[in-house]
């Protein structure tokens, strides 16, 4: 079955930090991988979607990377705002069209 | 409409009562999702719809929950005799085509459901 963990479960930085963002699954089998962005009370926007035969997308001031070998992915925000303030999820694709999810990653940006 | 649209967004059910909560997909878009989220936790999979047809309804956690998609747009999440467990958010979303595909998926705000 599988399993994605992201650490850390939550993280507060001040304003104009670069922070990384951790993703890890346990089967290396999937057909992509997604980042997606939850406001409080809201549904989830994706951020950012890396195929299996990708190493990394960017977008403006996100970056994200994919290892499949060893089950990870990274989020990279530079130079953050308070406006990033959300909880960031990813989800891998396994196939069959159904998305697993990791629990979260709270971000608070101070400024 | 512009995006996913769901409906109610809040619901307060007694346990044992029955609900039903609706999707708007964005138009046109083929595939159709149901994820529960639990306080706290990420989206789980309920089911799927490629356009009127159920494809997967593995994640439906029993045979209280029950979704539909007649006409391969609007869907429909039903929870029969609903108990205290069974309070999370419910989020719909779309993609154009298969999510396998590549394709983004669209999220709606939810449903928030809270049986008492």
């Amino acid at each position: 079955k599988q399993e994605v963990t992201q650490i850390p479960a939550a993280l507060s930085v001040p304003e104009g930090e670069n922070l990384v963002l951790n993703c890890s699954f346990t089967d290396s089998a999937i057909y992509n991988l997604q980042w997606f962005r939850q406001d409080p009370g809201k549904g989830l926007t994706s951020l950012l979607l890396i195929q299996s035969s990708q190493r990394e997308q960017t977008s403006g001031r996100l970056n994200a990377s994919l290892d499949k070998s060893s089950g990870r992915s990274t989020l990279y925000i530079a130079a953050s705002q308070p406006g990033d303030s959300a909880t960031y999820l990813c989800a891998v694709n396994k196939g069959a069209q159904k998305l697993v999810f990791g629990q979260g990653t709270r971000l608070t940006i101070n400024p | 409409g512009a995006g996913v649209s769901q409906s109610p967004r809040y619901k307060v059910a007694k346990r044992g009562q029955d609900v039903a909560l609706r999707c708007d997909p964005i138009s046109g878009h083929v595939s159709l999702f149901w994820y529960q989220q639990a306080l706290g936790q990420g989206p789980e999979f309920l089911t799927y719809f490629q356009n009127e047809a159920q494809l997967d309804k593995s994640g439906l956690p029993s045979d209280r929950f029950f979704a539909e998609r007649p006409e391969g747009s609007v869907s429909t999440l039903k929870i029969q005799r609903t108990q205290q467990e069974d309070s999370a958010v419910y989020l719909c979303a779309s993609s154009e085509w298969t999510a396998s595909s590549g394709n983004t998926i669209y999220f709606g705000e939810g449903s928030w459901l809270t049986v008492v």
